[in-house]
């Protein structure tokens, strides 16, 4: 089992439409929860980032993170052409937690994004 | 700044050679990473340094070779290729463990 789970897609909606991108997650210990954006033939870039549970909102983008439930979400309101990418989630345990391979970044498999005009 | 810089953009290989992929970032990060990113498998962790001087693996790390002997560059090698390592590769630098990750555009490797 991976450590962090996404479902591909792809996903196609309508212009204007409310997304929603999903991963859950097996390790108690992550608690920073990041999602990046990625256009096609590009490098990720960072979109949202947040520490343990809680709501995060920027703009049209709002990130959950659901730790109980080991479960991350982002919304995307009012949702653009622009928005079509594919959308990773990523997450990491505390600096604190001294353990060999602790820091590392851990990536969902990317879920892709299509916004129809 | 450049941020994260990555050459080549593009290469094709023949199974059995071997090629120096290479990163730089001009941000003073200390952490620096290679991914491998495919078709359904996300972005897999390679090898990643905590600061000049030392490297460790990650995730995939078989076939892959990397130094840092300064704090700007991180070059990734492939002894000997296989098409198996046909991918794209990512280089990606942080300030921290609990800070963003910056990453470059990219190299497109094929192996025939």
């Amino acid at each position: 089992q991976k450590e962090v789970e996404q479902d591909p897609g792809p996903l196609s909606v309508p212009e204007g439409a409310i997304v929603s991108l999903n991963c859950t997650y097996s390790n108690s210990a992550f608690q920073y929860f990041m999602w990046y954006r990625q256009y096609s033939r590009k490098g990720p870039e960072l979109l949202m980032y947040t520490y343990s549970s809680g709501n995060k909102e920027d703009g049209r983008f709002t990130a959950q993170v659901d730790k109980s439930s080991k479960y991350i979400s982002l919304f995307i309101r009012d949702s653009q052409p622009s928005d079509s990418a594919t959308y990773l989630c990523a997450m990491r345990s505390h600096p604190s937690i001294i353990i060999q391979g602790a820091q590392k970044l851990v990536f969902g498999q990317g879920t892709r994004l299509t916004i129809n005009p | 700044n450049a941020g994260v810089t990555q050459t080549p953009k593009f290469q094709v290989l023949k199974t059995g050679q071997s090629m120096t992929l290479q990163c730089a970032q001009d941000m003073n990060h200390e952490y620096m990473s290679w991914y491998r990113q495919d078709p359904g498998m996300g972005l897999r962790l390679i090898h990643y340094s905590v600061g000049a001087g030392i490297t460790d693996q990650g995730e995939v790390p078989n076939g892959y070779n990397v130094s840092r002997s300064t704090t700007e560059d991180f070059p990734l090698r492939l002894l000997s290729a296989a098409p198996s390592q046909t991918s794209v590769y990512f280089c990606a630098s942080t300030q921290g463990p609990a800070r963003e990750q910056f990453f470059g555009p990219g190299t497109r490797l094929t192996v025939l």
